[in-house]
């Protein structure tokens, strides 16, 4: 049982790139989420999901796009890096007692 | 979910308890209160919930007083490795479908 799994750890990207951020859980778990975190701020939520194939907006979803084809995977997708998405990005999953994070993914944007 | 209000920064001898508050005067009959704890740069980490009543597991011990406006994490023995953010969540269960969102949280430093 390995919990929530993100990938990459690090990447940098240049202005304009793609890139698209994996999460995997093995708990079965029906909700999970994408936040981001910038250096000495809080969580911000992105995109969560209810369940395969529902996916809804969290607070900060400008140039982000998210899918949810399993109840395992959710990946987050970057368009066209920009700057301003430098940051780090958790990836949870819930059930009735808490939630579940992964270790992150360190994205640096230049 | 109800709104929650939680000092910026909290010092405390290590050794000693720690006790963390955090005032959600707005909660609804049915939100539970949820703490996570992020220690630096790492993933949030769930610590205990509780509805009603006094809460108690292995890593803490959540007190909610009685009109349920107000409660208080508390760590019995802080280390120095429970330096960390401290966040306090009210909602509907964790399932409930409704967004899991995050405030500011309390920076609580263990020192020597």
């Amino acid at each position: 049982n390995a919990g929530v799994t993100q990938t990459p750890k690090f990447r940098i990207l240049k202005i304009g790139q793609s890139m698209t951020l994996q999460c995997t859980q093995d708990m079965n778990h029906n909700y999970m989420y994408w936040y981001r975190q910038d250096p000495g701020m809080g969580l911000k939520l992105i995109y969560y999901s209810v369940g395969a194939g529902i996916t809804d907006k969290g607070e900060v979803p400008n140039g982000y796009n998210v899918s949810r084809s399993t109840t395992e995977d959710f990946p987050l997708r970057l368009e066209l890096a920009a700057p301003s998405q430098t940051s780090v990005y958790f990836c949870a999953s819930t059930e009735t007692s808490g939630a579940f994070f992964g270790q992150g993914t360190r994205l640096t944007v230049v | 979910d109800a709104k929650t209000t939680q000092p910026p920064s909290m010092d405390c001898a290590e050794g000693r308890a720690a006790n963390l508050p955090c005032n959600h005067s707005t909660i609804s009959g049915n939100e539970y209160v949820y703490w996570y704890r992020q220690i630096h740069s790492q993933g949030p980490q769930y610590i205990i919930h509780g509805l009603k009543n006094n809460e108690t597991n292995e890593m803490a011990s959540l007190i909610i007083t009685e009109d349920r406006k107000s409660s208080t994490l508390i760590l019995p023995h802080a280390t120095l490795r429970d330096t960390a953010v401290y966040y306090c969540i009210v909602r509907v269960e964790e399932t409930s479908g409704s967004r899991l969102t995050f405030g500011e949280g309390t920076q609580l430093t263990v020192n020597p």
